[in-house]
């Protein structure tokens, strides 16, 4: 099964400042990665996600990359503000057949204004 | 507009008592999930449908069961609720099961056991 690593555990940035969050995984096979913000005591939410035929995908102030060849995909956010501030989730299939995710075990990110 | 409801968002249950959380989407979805997150770790996947059929995590407890009487609803019941089940307890949905499938939760039952 799928097996995703996600570093930091925690990150700490000035508002303004860029923010990155990596994951690996371990299946070379699967083909859809999402990223899911969680604030405090509510759902997670999408806010981003990059299938295997691409490598970057971007929406205003965030982006995600992908190398499919390293097996790794990175979350970006640009000039970060105070509500920005969160836990994020990386995703990957545990299955290439199937739409069950494994999680990676989220990133803590602070905006300090 | 809500998607996918949970009720009720809190729950407080007694040691052993039966007790069960429910999960409803207006999307139409196909499969629905259900999940468990205690504090400060990642979601963990319980159980899915995929329409009527059920799929158990391996790593499961039997003391977790669930229910999908239509495609609006589903139910996930702890028979015997010890004080380690205590948690936030997540529904999801997605429209199939393609493996590129977005998974949308809803907010959540918090679960505290006495």
């Amino acid at each position: 099964g799928e097996n995703v690593e996600q570093h930091p555990s925690t990150l700490s940035v000035q508002e303004g400042d860029s923010a990155v969050i990596k994951c690996t995984y371990s299946d070379s096979a699967s083909n859809y990665f999402p990223w899911y913000k969680q604030e405090l005591g509510k759902r997670p939410q999408l806010i981003i996600d990059i299938r295997s035929n691409v490598g970057e995908k971007k929406d205003q102030r965030i982006a995600v990359t992908l190398n499919k060849t390293a097996k790794h995909f990175s979350l970006h956010i640009t000039e970060t503000q105070p509500e920005d501030s969160a836990v994020y989730f990386c995703a990957a299939p545990k299955e290439t057949s199937g739409s069950r995710l494994t999680f990676g075990e989220g990133t803590q990110l602070t905006v300090n204004p | 507009d809500a998607m996918v409801i949970q009720n009720p968002r809190y729950q407080v249950t007694q040691f052993g008592k039966p007790v069960t959380l429910s999960c409803s989407q207006t999307l139409n979805h196909n499969v629905m999930y259900w999940y468990q997150q205690k504090s400060s770790q990642a979601p963990k996947l319980l159980f899915h449908y995929y329409d009527k059929d059920f799929n158990n995590e391996a790593d499961t407890p039997d003391n977790f069961q669930s229910r999908r009487p239509n495609t609006s609803f589903c139910f996930l019941d702890i028979r015997s609720p010890g004080l380690g089940d205590a948690a936030m307890y997540l529904c999801a949905t997605s429209r199939d099961f393609s493996g590129e499938e977005t998974q949308y939760f809803g907010p959540g039952t918090r679960l505290l056991v006495l």
